[in-house]
């Protein structure tokens, strides 16, 4: 069965530095997005991107944050300049067009320090 | 108030016994329904959509009352496996799930 992947599995990072999280979404699907998950909490929209360009966006996500399509495969997100609080399990879904579920990978656990 | 609340448990259930919960929603747009699982420190993984007319998948049915802005899931025959937390899943803009906070179910031998 097809599946989302993501890298690293776990980041550790100094604050203030950049982090680059990857995915690589199921091959055929269009819809992409990130969610974050604080230990212990919810799990929180951050961003959706479909056609090379951001859809829709959060208040979480501020102007730290970027996310790109680099290639025909991967798709990125960005913190610039990493704060404590951003240490969160950082998950990648992916969807099918026409109001199809939304398929996670097994997540990046950013650790800041 | 929570866009969408949950109750948080835990059920414990014993293995073979039916548990069911409830989900309430305050936006009235939303437009789609989900039930999805989470593991300890794991992924959500897709459950089950739910339909206005109710729906069932094995030992799971799931209903939706849109009147009252709530969702179930009912989990019949359960097993061991059944343990995680529930996490209701709502959409009313295009493409951003709105979680609950999940409903965690110990199924107990």
């Amino acid at each position: 069965e097809p599946e989302v992947t993501q890298t690293p599995s776990h980041q550790v990072t100094q604050m203030g530095q950049e982090v680059i999280l990857r995915c690589v979404p199921i091959s055929n699907h269009l819809y992409f997005y990130w969610y974050r998950q604080i230990l212990g909490q919810k799990v929180e929209f951050l961003v959706s991107f479909y056609n090379n360009e951001i859809s829709e966006k959060s208040e979480i996500f501020d102007d730290q944050f970027s996310v790109e399509r680099p290639d025909g495969s991967n798709f990125t997100l960005k913190i610039r300049s990493t704060k404590l609080e951003d240490s969160a399990m950082y998950f990648c879904a992916s969807s099918a067009p026409g109001d199809q579920p939304q398929h996670f990978g097994d997540g990046t656990r950013l650790s800041i320090l | 108030r929570k866009e969408v609340e949950q109750d948080p448990g835990p059920f414990n259930v014993p293995e073979g016994a039916t548990v069911a919960f409830n989900c309430t929603y305050s936006n009235s747009a939303s437009q789609s329904f989900f039930w999805y699982r989470q593991d300890c420190r794991k992924e959500p993984k897709l459950l089950m959509s739910v339909y206005s007319s109710g729906n069932e998948d094995g030992r799971f049915t799931a209903q939706l009352n849109r009147a009252s802005q709530y969702i179930s899931l009912l989990i019949r025959d359960s097993k061991l496996s059944d343990s995680a937390t529930y996490l209701c899943v709502v959409t009313y803009s295009w493409g951003k799930l709105q979680f609950g906070a999940g409903t965690q179910v110990v199924v107990t031998p």
